[in-house]
């Protein structure tokens, strides 16, 4: 089953603003992850940013790890409508070898 | 109440042989997933199911084959266990292109 929380579980923003999403876990962990999941068709990977670093760039995705909080962030910059989606972190915390998802966050971008 | 049910959670077993893991999911959904994750324990799509289309990724073996009995259920059975079939696998499902709700995975170690 699912196990951490993401907030907000919906967020509907214009066109052109970043969107912030924020995932909380409860365990220490050795890396989280961040997927997009849309058209149905299964979960992309975003980005992994490990618990020894704080902060990692890919293109308009900004992710922030503190693992003190045990929480993480997914700044999305300059959105666009193709960002539609459903977002998930996802944590290894090293145990069976299983990474261990979040409930998502639903994102729209409005035109 | 768990939404989303895989057994068995945990698959030891020889080189050659045929097995199965189970997916159930309660929630009504018409769109069920399986997913591996792989050695960096990514997730990758193998199959999406409902009762009108299935979608294969095309880098999964034939060896590989999903089962749906009833709308509630997919199965995943493989023929002629190989080694390199040793990771964990995920069931996921939802309503159309709604979000996902994943299970808990199944370890699959083949000796």
């Amino acid at each position: 089953s699912q196990q951490g929380e993401e907030d907000p579980q919906a967020l509907s923003i214009q066109e052109g603003e970043n969107a912030t999403m924020n995932c909380s876990y409860k365990t220490s962990i050795n890396n989280l992850q961040w997927y997009r999941q849309n058209s149905g068709r299964g979960l992309v990977h975003l980005i992994l940013i490990r618990s020894n670093e704080r902060e990692k760039h890919s293109g308009r995705l900004r992710v922030t790890l503190d693992t003190s909080k045990k929480s993480s962030s997914l700044l999305i910059t300059a959105s666009r409508a193709a960002d539609t989606a459903s977002y998930f972190c996802a944590t290894d915390a090293g145990r069976d070898d299983k990474i261990i998802f979040g409930k998502g966050t639903r994102l729209h971008i409005l035109p | 109440d768990t939404a989303v049910s895989q057994t068995p959670k945990y698959l030891v077993t020889q080189m050659g042989n045929d097995k199965s893991i189970k997916c159930e999911q309660n929630l009504g959904h018409d769109t069920m997933y399986w997913y591996k994750q792989d050695s960096k324990k990514f997730l990758k799509i193998m199959f999406s199911y409902n009762n009108k289309e299935l979608i294969i990724n095309e880098t999964v073996p034939n060896r590989f084959s999903p089962k749906s009995p009833d709308k509630a259920h997919l199965n995943l059975h493989i023929n002629s266990l190989e080694l390199g079939d040793s990771a964990v696998y995920f069931c996921a499902s939802s309503r159309r292109s709604d979000t996902q709700y994943f299970g808990p995975g199944t370890r699959l170690t083949v000796l």
